[in-house]
This record gives structure tokens, sequence and C-alpha cells, in this order.
């Protein structure tokens, strides 16, 4: 089983349309959690944290749900420069640090 | 602040040949991160420093070798290229186990 899993994807959706992303993470002692953006040929940047109580950055709000080992993404009305790769990533804590692992990602393209 | 920067951008090795990934960032960051993404495998972590002194292999460490320089520097050498190498490399780093990483804008490294 993969430390995080993602939707498959790739979304298409059209301008103004939700959109939630899911993702589920295998390791319960997980201790952080986020959500990145990844464009075309690009690096991929910090979207936001993910909150256990849920948080909520203008159109894009995040769920966290620790005891099904859930984390969802939302985007409300969906602009066409939302199109990118969404990453869904989690801090893993090892003996030496810790890490972030990633998901493949959900491939979403907004169309006008 | 220019953030993390990656040197070179791109670059062409013939099978045999070794180079080093140059990593730095001027955020004073304690942790950095190598890591390696190609198509359908998402990003994989090949090698990380916790903090200044210190290094941990990740999930692919095989064919490389890192050094932290100092608390700005971590490289990434590859003795022997081989094609299974080619990929695109991101350097990251971050303050502490609760922040998301900043990435660097990658090395696309192809291996003839």
């Amino acid at each position: 089983r993969k430390e995080v899993e993602q939707d498959p994807g790739p979304f298409n959706v059209p301008e103004g349309a939700t959109v939630a992303f899911n993702c589920t993470y295998s390791n319960s002692a997980s201790q952080s959690f986020f959500w990145y953006r990844q464009d075309c040929r690009k690096e991929p940047k910090l979207l936001m944290s993910v909150y256990s109580s849920g948080n909520e950055d203008g159109r894009f709000t995040a769920q966290l749900n620790r005891a099904s080992q859930y984390i969802s993404l939302l985007i409300r009305d969906s602009k066409l420069s939302d199109s990118a790769t969404y990453l869904c990533v989690v801090n893993d804590r090892e003996t030496s640090g810790s890490r972030l692992t990633f998901g493949e990602g959900t491939q979403l393209t907004v169309n006008p | 602040n220019a953030g993390v920067t990656q040197t070179p951008k791109f670059q062409v090795l013939k099978t045999g040949q070794s180079m080093t990934l140059q990593c730095a960032q001027d955020m004073n960051h304690n942790s950095m991160y190598w890591y390696r993404q190609d198509p359908g495998m998402g990003l994989r972590l090949i090698y990380y420093s916790a903090s200044e002194g210190t290094t941990d292999k990740g999930e692919v460490p095989n064919g490389y070798n890192v050094s932290r320089l100092n608390k700005r520097e971590f490289s990434l050498r590859l003795e022997s290229a081989a094609p299974s190498q080619t990929s695109v490399y991101f350097c990251a780093s971050r303050t502490g186990s609760s922040y998301g990483y900043t990435f660097g804008s990658g090395t696309r490294l192809t291996v003839v």
C-alpha cells in the first residue's frame, strides 16, 4: 500500500465549478499535513497546511480526519489559473529527523 | 531573498560520467532534502539532512551521495550516471518538522 494515496484524476471542470480532491495516508503517527500545487515543469509550491479543525484560505478549504486518516481539499469557484497538479503531503517522523511524503498528485484542468 | 537555488538547471550526461548537483538556501533553514520526480512515480526522497553535519538515506539512495557542506549548502553527487537516473531533481529546505518545504526550481538531468 502506498503511504499517501490520492484520487488518480485527471479532473476537467468548467470555470466556476467546485472540485474536491481526496487523499488517504497509511501512517497513523503522521504529524503534519499539507497541500502543494505544481504547475507544469515547475517546482511544487506550498498551497496550504491542513489542521485538525479544518482551515480555509479564500476559495480553498482543507479538512483532516485523523481517525480515518483522510485529507481533503475543496476548491470553490474554480479559475483558469487553478489548473495544476495538486499534491497531498504528509510529514512522517523518523528517528533521525522527519521528512515529507508526497502523493503522486491529481491533475486539474479548469476549462473556459 | 533567492530562497533555494539549484544549479545547473539542465544537464545531459553520458552513461558512466559523474556530476554534482548544487543546492543552496539563504533562509537559515536547518533541514535540506533531495528528491527526484519521475512520471507516474511522484516525488521520491533520495537523501536528506535534518541538520548541519548529518545526512540520511531516503527511499532511493542507490547511485547517489550527498554532502552537507555547511548550513546553506547541500550537494548531490552521481558517481557513475546511468540512464535510470534520468529525472528531474528537486532540492528543498525547511526550518523545522512542522513546516512545509521550499523547493528549488529543479535540475532536469538526462543520461544517454
